[in-house]
């Protein structure tokens, strides 16, 4: 069965500071991951997929498949990263696995 | 706008009430999912089409719930026999094969 576990419900860190969002998964397989975002009243929308191996608005994620971990990690927060993010897993079907999601707030 | 498209944006029901959603996806993106999130949790898969096609339903969908995507474009969600626990947001997202999903602004649900 296919599962991502985001540990944390709520990360609060200082604007400048390092951050880290947690991600585990659990699947048998070779899942692919992704990070979605929510800013405050928009639409979910896709952040960083792990194939890409690109770097977005500062953030980027390695899939550890030793660990099962795809951590999201900025090395220095801003207050527009606040918003609510969301680890995800597609395995066949296809269909995208949620975490319950993390919200991080960044504070001045 | 030319992303994902839901209607109604909100919709207020009585419990026992029949509701219909629709979802435009983004023209030419053949997968198309249905999700539902309350609060405080991740989206939940629903169901999933590939074309017209109707390939996986989660165990969430109950009998009272119905998608269907007659001629691979437009969606629709109905839930029949609304009960309070229906309350949520019901997302809906579309993709071309092996790419992302993009997702739309959501139905928000509540049956009272």
């Amino acid at each position: 069965a296919q599962r991502v576990t985001q540990p944390e419900k709520l990360l609060s860190v200082f604007k400048g500071a390092p951050v880290e969002l947690k991600c585990n998964y659990s699947y048998s397989g070779s899942p692919e991951l992704f990070w979605y975002v929510q800013y405050s009243r928009q639409r979910l929308q896709l952040l960083l997929r792990h194939i890409s191996r690109e770097s977005i608005k500062g953030f980027t994620a390695d899939l550890n498949k030793g660990e099962t971990s795809f951590h999201l990690k900025k090395p220095f927060a801003q207050e527009e990263d606040s918003a609510m993010y969301y680890c995800a897993l597609s395995a066949p079907p296809y269909a995208l696995n949620f975490g319950k999601g993390t919200s991080l707030l960044v504070t001045p | 706008d030319t992303g994902v498209s839901q209607d109604p944006r909100h919709k207020i029901t009585k419990r026992g009430q029949n509701v219909t959603f629709r979802c435009d996806p983004i023209s030419e993106h053949n997968r198309l999912y249905w999700y539902r999130q309350t609060l405080g949790q991740g989206p939940e898969f629903l169901t999933y089409f590939q074309n017209e096609a109707q390939l996986e339903k989660s165990r969430l969908l109950s009998d009272r719930f119905s998608a269907e995507r007659p001629k691979g474009s437009f969606s629709t969600l109905e839930i029949q026999r609304t009960e309070q626990g229906d309350s949520a947001m019901y997302l809906c997202a579309s993709s071309p094969v092996d790419r992302e999903a993009f997702f739309g602004q959501g139905t928000r649900l509540t049956v009272v």
